[in-house]
């Protein structure tokens, strides 16, 4: 199981970012897929998750409006995008499989992607 | 939102010593329909992504090794390390998953002294 996500982000304030996830080494539509940030010497916060069979989505409501996750099940691919950025924005975004169905235990991470928001 | 606290923040820990590191959440997160407690423990590695070191309270995930011991209930939660080795140093975060938004303590950083 491998979850690669794609390189570092510099933007400005009040731009998008669109980090993607790649999924290898299961079948990508029978697994969830978190999303979880880190500022600078921050913790661990929980952004949403997507169902790839389907794409649903949960978002947490902080984020509501400003986050929208797809995915392209013929690239096995998760993407997250962030609009309106501010530079409270700027973490490690990381990707993380959901061990079983709806557990929401993470078993699987990505390496992360810092995004670095800044005019 | 559910919030989780942990103490200590920071452990100096010496090697073979036992270390222990406190979990509290704002509400219960006994699930009293299937009875299970939605509590887990993750460790994040210096330069490293978080990994998963316990779920639902008690159980080790693959390759964890025994020295990993979590325990506690309703809202007050505990993971000891039997005997500390060096790799064991990183922050460790509790998690909640009873509800969205799912939500992580502030994190505990052991070292080593």
């Amino acid at each position: 199981v491998q979850l690669v996500q794609s390189g570092a982000e510099v933007k400005k304030p009040g731009a998008s970012v669109k980090v993607s996830c790649t999924a290898s080494g299961y079948t990508f539509t029978n697994y969830y897929i978190h999303w979880v940030r880190q500022a600078p010497g921050q913790g661990l916060e929980w952004m949403g998750i997507i169902i790839p069979s389907g794409g649903s989505t949960t978002y947490a409501q902080r984020l509501k409006g400003r986050v929208t996750l797809t995915r392209d099940t013929s690239a096995t691919t998760v993407y997250m995008e962030l609009s309106s950025l501010r530079s409270e924005d700027t973490a490690v975004y990381y990707c993380a499989r959901d061990r079983g169905g709806d557990e929401n235990i993470f078993d699987y991470w990505g390496q992360g992607t810092l995004v670095t928001v800044s005019s | 939102d559910i919030v989780m606290t942990q103490t200590p923040l920071s452990l100096p820990v010496t090697p073979g010593e036992p270390a222990s590191i406190s979990c509290k959440s704002s509400q219960s997160l006994l699930d009293s329909g299937d009875g299970n407690t939605y509590l887990d423990w993750y460790l994040q590695k210096p330069g490293q992504s978080p990994q998963l070191l316990v779920y639902s309270l008690s159980y080790r995930a693959s390759g964890v090794p025994d020295r990993f011991t979590g325990s506690g209930s309703g809202t007050d939660f505990t993971l000891k390390i039997s005997r500390v080795e060096a790799e064991d140093v990183g922050v460790y975060y509790c998690m909640q998953r009873i509800d969205f938004p799912l939500t992580f303590g502030p994190g505990t950083r052991v070292e080593i002294k």
